[in-house]
């Protein structure tokens, strides 16, 4: 199963804002509303950031957003702050069946 | 809380076998949909298997045929049985429960390595 399409590195400074997309087919991001967003830090097991393309789990800040538009999903970080230096990853459901992830983003705050 | 234990890895050579367990605690382990996630050295997480609440089971082409994913709802285990291993299957093995159609816990996980 091929990979979910994302851009390898974005980068932004503090207070700035930065979007990570996440394209797919109509087998699976354009299929459902069930895209899901992930944070990894090195070393660090990934952490649910966005489920059900825009929603978040308690505990994760609201500078964290979630879209879709056809076979195509979208993080958004707004605020920008050190900590939230990162790879990020999507992924969806394909066909309701099996999953598949993004080849993950890798997130710069200069 | 939600706790989910691996452990079962370790180093094996080419074409040999491995099962891996993963104990959990603090959720309603018969009603949950269960997955393995995996991640190689450097690489982003590839799902594997996933086994719903009615013993349901799905795998990804890349283990199809070769690894069995199981559950002992009595003891609260998830297993996963990895037969033919191959050097491309050395990575962390995750313990995952889906919900709401996201990954929403995941154990520490256990390192498999394949190598002669």
């Amino acid at each position: 199963q091929s990979a979910l399409t994302q851009p390898p590195s974005v980068s932004g400074s503090p207070g700035q804002s930065v979007y990570i997309s996440c394209t797919g087919t109509s087998s699976d991001i354009g299929g459902s509303n069930r895209v899901s967003w992930y944070q990894q830090t090195p070393g660090s097991v990934p952490k649910l950031l966005i489920y059900e393309v825009s929603n978040r789990p308690s505990g994760v800040p609201d500078r964290f957003s979630g879209s879709k538009s056809v076979n195509t999903a979208s993080l958004t970080i707004s605020g920008l702050q050190a900590e939230d230096e990162a790879v990020y990853y999507c992924t969806s459901p394909r066909r309701g069946v099996t999953w598949v992830f993004g080849g993950g983003t890798k997130l710069t705050v200069l | 809380e939600v706790y989910l234990a691996e452990s079962g890895g370790g180093l094996v050579q080419p074409g040999g076998s491995l099962r891996l367990s993963c104990a959990a605690s603090g959720l309603p382990f018969d009603r949950c949909h269960m997955n393995w996630v995996r991640q190689a050295p450097g690489k982003g997480p590839e799902w594997i298997a996933n086994i719903g609440s009615g013993f349901n089971t799905d795998y990804a082409d890349s283990v199809k045929g070769r690894f069995t994913i199981s559950r002992d709802n009595g003891k609260n285990s998830l297993y996963l049985q990895m037969d033919r291993l191959r050097d491309e299957d050395t990575a962390v093995y995750y313990c995952v429960r889906d919900e709401a159609w996201a990954f929403q816990n995941w154990g520490q996980g256990t390192l498999v390595t394949v190598s002669a």
